[in-house]
């Protein structure tokens, strides 16, 4: 079975500064995928950043990067230079080709709000 | 473009109502996912279709009855639903349905749906 954890219910963050936000996995598939998603109160599931676990080097797209950890199972996200757009809930998530879920499997989420 | 759209974005019905959901996309994707989300929860898997076949049915009531009539587009028939189906529907697609090798999901807006 696949289980995603994210520990920060809610994070606060200065406009301008960078923030981390925490995800950990378990997993006993060798292959699989993780994925940051962003949800603004809006509703719709935007895509950030992917990270595989064969990847040698860390995902970045923008101003998102991935700190992939693969012996301590963690994939934390990292916004550099939060801007108030920022302020959404975003969950991780991961998927694998072995179990026969090739679906996501989400982590509890982290809110977080960017003050200005 | 990775534009996935639904409609209706708010639905208020009875428990009587027959309506559906529905969700189109025109990137190729071969996968398809219904999720449902609960409010301050992580959405779930409900369905998926692969190749316009369904695939995978997370155990979901009858009252919940999917289609795919082609590769572009996904229905969600509602029947005889109940207070506590109340929650946030989205749509999904994705190249092909294969998680660990980074197939993304791309989310539509959802629709937002209250049984009364």
């Amino acid at each position: 079975a696949q289980k995603i954890t994210q520990t920060q219910p809610g994070m606060f963050v200065q406009e301008k500064e960078a923030v981390t936000l925490d995800c950990t996995y378990d997993t006993s598939d060798p292959s699989y995928g993780l994925f940051w998603y962003k949800q603004p109160s809006s509703g719709e599931m935007i895509f950030l950043i992917y990270q595989g676990s064969y990847d040698q080097q860390n995902a970045t797209e923008g101003r998102y990067s991935l700190n992939f950890q693969k012996a301590r199972k963690s994939a934390n996200l990292v916004i550099s230079a939060s801007q108030l757009g920022d302020s959404a809930m975003y969950f991780c998530a991961m998927s694998s080709d072995y179990t026969g879920r090739r679906a996501l499997t989400f982590g509890s989420g982290t809110r977080l709000q960017v003050q200005p | 473009d990775t534009e996935v759209t639904q409609t209706p974005k708010h639905l208020v019905m009875g428990m009587t109502n027959k309506k559906s959901l529905k969700c189109e996309q025109h990137m190729g994707h071969r996968a398809m996912y219904w999720y449902k989300q609960k409010a301050k929860k992580p959405p779930e898997l409900m369905f998926v279709y692969s190749y316009e076949k369904l695939s995978i049915n997370e155990s979901v009531p009858s009252r919940f009855s999917p289609e795919c009539p082609n590769s572009s587009l996904l229905n969600l028939h509602l029947h005889a639903l109940q207070p506590e189906d109340s929650a946030l529907y989205l749509c999904a697609s994705s190249q092909d349905w294969a998680g660990a090798s980074g197939e993304t999901q791309y989310f539509g807006p959802g629709t937002r749906l209250l049984v009364l």
